[in-house]
């Protein structure tokens, strides 16, 4: 069953415009996401993360919100790029040390010239 | 900067074949994972070590085992291939211990196809 659900496959946004991409998750356990970006064939990379005790994290360009009531948290890119086009992951952690990442499946985002 | 490396980009392997992944990481991190991703189903956990010689199954190990000799190196086992291992393997290491600072950081991912 999954944790981490990421329910848009793919997002198309133009360029110039806010892309915005979402997450839920269902383990209460989560004090911790993060948010990656995955070329194709390369390996993921981090990209912002966020603590269960804040509600925002800004990173120039990218924005991430946590709504902990809802278990939902989001990805804002604003203005979006050309090369900003790769698949998103969400990631959650949970607390014990080890903290190992239960990723979403990803969105696919193509932002358009 | 962290640095996880795969010792191949693309494999290709027959079916019954045993095979080697092998993932080095040079930052001294505690943990090492191996995920593998497929198209509509993300990254998915294969194993995980905390620690030289121990590791933890993951969310789908059936086929697979770890090793783990040396801190720095974490190496995935296809112990006989099969075509449904055929798939992007994802090697990540990262600190024990409570974040921040404690994010996964991948290596550039092994293409395997088992024919």
């Amino acid at each position: 069953d999954q944790q981490v659900k990421q329910n848009s496959p793919s997002l198309s946004v133009q360029e110039g415009r806010i892309s915005i991409l979402n997450c839920d998750y269902t383990n209460s356990m989560f004090d911790y996401f993060l948010w990656y970006k995955k070329y194709p064939a390369e390996g993921p990379t981090f990209l912002i993360s966020i603590s269960s005790i804040k509600d925002k994290n800004e990173d120039g360009r990218f924005t991430v919100f946590l709504n902990k009531s809802a278990k939902h948290l989001s990805l804002h890119i604003v203005p979006s790029q050309p090369g900003d086009s790769a698949v998103y992951f969400c990631a959650a952690l949970a607390g014990g040390g080890s903290y190992i990442p239960t990723f979403g499946r990803g969105t696919s985002l193509i932002v358009h010239p | 900067d962290v640095k996880v490396t795969q010792s191949s980009r693309y494999l290709v392997k027959r079916t019954g074949e045993k095979v080697f992944l092998e993932c080095v990481q040079d930052m001294d991190h505690e943990n090492m994972f191996w995920y593998r991703q497929d198209p509509g189903l993300g990254l998915r956990l294969i194993y995980f070590s905390y620690d030289v010689k121990m590791k933890e199954k993951g969310d789908i190990p059936e086929g697979y085992s770890v090793s783990r000799e040396k801190k720095e190196r974490f190496s995935l086992i296809l112990e006989s291939a099969s075509t449904n291992q055929t798939s992007m393997y994802l090697c990540a290491s990262s600190l024990w211990g409570n974040p921040p600072n404690t994010e996964a950081f991948f290596g550039q991912g092994t293409r395997l196809t088992v024919v």
